[in-house]
């Protein structure tokens, strides 16, 4: 199975902050990378797909980033209901994994 | 828009089945693939499987034995069932679209239902 490793698991940080937020894959994984958003309570959403495409009606706020293994997220103005939980996912092998989750408070 | 909804018991007894479905609303179920993607409380996500109609299934090897999935066409829905079940199998379980352009991806996913494994 493909390991995907999160970090940080958790992270403190302030309305307008920049944030980003690692994935990093086992082996290589080309762009199939998906990251997903869970807010407390509420169902998982995908926030971007193919390491770096936004779905309609996410903000441009968030973007993606490619770096061999390596994947971030960045969320360049933190915005309040911006603080969740969010997980990437590679979808390059069955089965398809998660990582462990980064859970954005709020400082 | 294609909308999904879980149902089914939400207390199931150590060493019994777990039975799921999920019904799909503004779309064919025979049109794409579905999986299931389940949730412990507090904890992260871990796919169990994919199927699509008239295709070979693809489970988890952590599940695998135990998982099986289907399409009730007829009905629009899909179906997970699990057996011998243990308390490590209580979870938020979800119904998700699995979306395949050569690339793939989860969305979208629906409301998940809590199943409970405990006598």
């Amino acid at each position: 199975d493909i390991q995907m490793t999160q970090s940080p698991s958790s992270l403190s940080a302030s309305v307008g902050d920049r944030v980003t937020i690692t994935c990093r894959a086992s082996q290589n994984i080309g762009s199939y990378l998906n990251w997903y958003q869970q807010k407390p309570g509420r169902v998982p959403k995908l926030l971007i797909y193919t390491a770096s495409t936004l779905p309609s009606g996410v903000p441009s706020r968030f973007s993606g980033r490619t770096s061999g293994t390596d994947f971030t997220l960045i969320i360049s103005s933190l915005q309040p209901e911006d603080f969740a939980t969010y997980y990437c996912q590679q979808g390059y092998n069955s089965p398809y994994t998660f990582g462990q989750g980064t859970k954005l408070e709020i400082k | 828009q294609v909308q999904l909804q879980e149902s089914g018991p939400g207390l199931v007894k150590p060493s019994e089945t777990l039975s799921l479905t999920c019904t799909v609303s503004g779309d064919s179920v025979s049109s794409y693939t579905w999986s299931w993607i389940r949730q412990p409380a507090g904890k992260g996500l871990e796919w169990i499987g994919r199927f699509y109609t008239g295709g070979r299934p693809d489970y988890s090897p952590s599940l695998r034995g135990r998982v099986t999935m289907s399409v009730d066409t007829s009905k629009n829905q899909v179906s997970l069932n699990l057996t011998s079940v243990t308390a490590a199998d209580t979870a938020v379980y979800y119904c998700v679209r699995y979306t395949d352009y050569g690339y793939n991806w989860f969305d979208p996913w629906g409301q998940g239902t809590l199943v409970t494994v405990s006598s």
